[in-house]
């Protein structure tokens, strides 16, 4: 069952545009998460929140910027995106420690 | 510095046989394991996790094991069924390293062949 929610599913974009990424969690969860991935490569953790009016970056670099008003909603903006945007962007969330990450089904971003 | 490594980038396994899926970690304060399966264009699923006091782990046809003293766990799949091809990643946190965040390794791509 989909308790976490990412749209668009897939995005082709030109350069220079401004984009929203969409997360929604229907589990109550306080924490929530952006990784970043690429084929082959490990998930890079870009921006995390553990609370209403909490962000933080990752230990990856990122242009992005993620805002948290609301518990169950935790959006990704590229003010101006790029080609070295292009990447799948994995939202999670989870509860208390020692239970795992719940991931969405992700955003396939390509920026031409 | 990667603090959680696999180092098989990929695997091939016959239908019915067993797979065994290696993860080793460099940092002694991950206290928490855990292995994530990923179909392409899809998001990681949970599978199986683990902590640092015990050093087996078991549901159903996976079972993960944990070798502290060597910075080592193993994913097993038995048997392994088609359906298993996929991405398996491992990752493993420590409440000391911001406040319990996943650090991933770089996936190991199963195929399992009919």
């Amino acid at each position: 069952e989909a308790d976490i929610y990412q749209t668009p599913r897939y995005l082709v974009i030109g350069t220079g545009k401004k984009i929203t990424l969409e997360c929604s969690q229907t589990m109550g969860h306080d924490k929530m998460y952006w990784y970043q991935q690429d084929p082959g490569m490990e998930l890079h953790l870009i921006h995390y929140s553990y609370g209403v009016n909490s962000t933080e970056k990752g230990d990856l670099s990122s242009e992005s910027t993620v805002s948290r008003i609301r518990t169950e909603h935790f959006p990704l903006t590229l003010e101006s995106a790029r080609p070295s945007h292009t990447s799948q962007y994995l939202c999670a969330s989870s509860g208390i420690r020692g239970t795992p990450l719940h991931f969405g089904n992700g955003t396939r971003l390509t920026v031409t | 510095d990667q603090q959680v490594k696999q180092n098989s980038p990929s695997l091939s396994v016959q239908e019915g046989r067993i797979s065994i899926l290696n993860c080793d970690y460099t940092n002694s304060m991950f206290d928490y394991f855990l292995w994530y399966k990923k179909y392409p264009a899809e998001g990681p699923t949970f599978l199986i996790s683990i902590s640092s006091i015990k050093d087996k782990n078991e549901d159903g046809r996976f079972t993960v094991f944990l070798n502290k003293s060597a910075k080592h766990l193993s994913l097993h799949i038995v048997p392994s069924q088609p359906g298993d091809s996929a991405v398996y990643f491992c990752a493993a946190s420590s409440v000391y390293n911001q406040g319990g965040k996943l650090i991933f390794g770089q996936g190991t791509e199963l195929s399992v062949k009919p």
